[in-house]
């Protein structure tokens, strides 16, 4: 079993939909959360994190983490064809020292 | 352009050949990772470096594969006598110091071997 679980998708929305990506964990000891957004050809690129359970917001991103159930989800509201990517999930390994990825869900909005 | 960059950007080459991969990370990041990434999957972690010391591979880092990163600056990934399943991306990531900092990522090689 993966430490990080993520449906692959493809997810495809309309202009304006909101979107709900999720991953799941099994490493209780996972504190740190990120999501890495990765657009066609190049390298993932850092959209949030959240430390342990809650809620963080950043524009129209929001970024949840249920430490009970191991569940981390990442909401997009008012979504833009701009935001058609890859969404990759990701913690910390113990140490800090690398970063466990889940396999990415790809992203679809069309006008 | 300040970011992290890697050279080549694709590499074609024949089983059984070697390739070697270059890394430049932002400047002054101490930290230095390699990740592969396969199709359809998210990166794996193969190693890291904390200046010009490798302090973690990962047992995905066959005995095929090396990496160096003399003086702490630049980096080079070699794979010898490639196989199929080496295909992949490979990327660089870089990060200001240990722990919890953000890391940097490249815009990766892509690596086919036939």
């Amino acid at each position: 079993q993966k430490e990080v679980e993520q449906d692959p998708g493809p997810l495809s929305v309309p202009e304006g939909a909101i979107v709900s990506l999720n991953c799941t964990y099994s490493n209780s000891a996972f504190q740190y959360f990120m999501w890495y957004r990765q657009y066609s050809r190049k390298g993932p690129e850092l959209l949030m994190y959240t430390y342990s359970s809650g809620n963080k917001e950043d524009g129209r991103f929001t970024a949840q983490v249920d430490k009970s159930s191991k569940y981390i989800s990442l909401f997009i509201r008012d979504s833009q064809p701009s935001d058609s990517a890859t969404y990759l999930c990701a913690s910390f390994s113990g140490g800090y020292n690398k970063l466990i990825f889940g396999a990415g869900t790809r992203l679809a909005v069309h006008p | 352009d300040t970011g992290v960059s890697q050279d080549p950007r694709h590499k074609i080459t024949k089983r059984g050949q070697n390739v070697t991969f270059r890394c430049d990370p932002i400047s002054e990041h101490n930290r230095l990772y390699w990740y592969r990434q396969t199709l359809g999957q998210g990166p794996e972690f193969l190693t890291y470096f904390q200046n010009e010391a490798q302090l973690e591979k990962s047992r995905l880092l066959s005995d095929r594969f090396s990496a160096e990163r003399p003086k702490g600056s630049f980096s080079t990934l070699e794979i010898q006598r490639t196989e199929q399943g080496d295909s992949a991306m490979y990327l660089c990531a870089s990060s200001l110091a240990a722990g919890l900092d953000e890391q940097f990522f490249g815009p990766g090689t892509r690596l086919t071997v036939l």
